[in-house]
């Protein structure tokens, strides 16, 4: 069965310094991975996707994510976070005939500090 | 472009209570989804249409949860009667459907609703 782990509730960073979000997922095909991104009262952005091919794949925002086959991880990393940047991000793994059942992981809370 | 619009924005009700929430995809989506996000939690799929058939609804509680996209288009989702551990945010989302654009998934604002 698909799932996906983000082992970090919460990260706090300064503004300016690097970032980097962890996730970790588990299913038995190749997997589509999604970062998608939540500030409050909105709704969910996606900010980056990986189907196949470059293992390090760009985003919107300045983010990128780079899939690792061998650790099953797909870690979002951002080289300078701003204090927009604070908000809920979530991992996914698309799965199902279309691969469009998104799981979740629980997701990290950013906070940034000026 | 108008993206998907969800109402009402808040809810507060009493359990047993009944309650429904409408999206609108944005216009020409084909797929549209409802997931239930509770707090601290992910969202998790509820039911997934592709024009107004149902795709998926392997998640759905269906003894108290409904939902229906009649004309293809809006769609509304029911919970009757309510429990408390149906508080949560109810987001809609829609995508293209077709193979160029099936994985980007555009969510709404989502409903909170509050059982009490």
């Amino acid at each position: 069965a698909q799932s996906v782990t983000q082992p970090d509730i919460h990260i706090t960073v300064s503004e300016g310094a690097s970032l980097e979000l962890r996730c970790n997922y588990s299913y038995g095909a190749t997997p589509y991975l999604f970062w998608y991104v939540q500030s409050p009262g909105q709704g969910l952005q996606l900010l980056l996707k990986y189907f196949s091919g470059d293992t390090l794949v760009q985003g919107i925002k300045g983010f990128e994510a780079e899939f690792k086959r061998s650790q099953s991880s797909f870690n979002l990393r951002k080289p300078s976070v701003h204090w927009s940047d604070a908000a809920e991000y979530f991992c996914a793994v698309g799965a199902g005939a279309g691969a469009n059942n998104l799981f979740f992981g629980t997701g990290t809370r950013l906070t940034v500090i000026p | 472009e108008a993206g998907v619009a969800q109402s009402p924005r808040y809810k507060i009700i009493e359990k047993r209570q009944s309650v429904a929430f409408w999206c609108n995809p944005i216009s020409g989506h084909a797929t549209l989804y409802w997931y239930q996000q509770i707090l601290g939690q992910g969202p998790k799929l509820l039911i997934q249409f592709q024009n107004n058939g149902v795709v998926d609804d392997s998640q759905l509680p269906k003894d108290r949860f409904s939902a229906e996209r009649l004309k293809g288009v809006d769609s509304t989702l029911k919970i009757q009667p309510a429990k408390l551990e149906d508080s949560a945010v109810y987001l809609c989302a829609s995508s293209g459907g077709g193979r160029s654009s099936w994985y980007e998934q555009y969510f709404g604002p989502g409903t909170r609703l509050t059982v009490t």
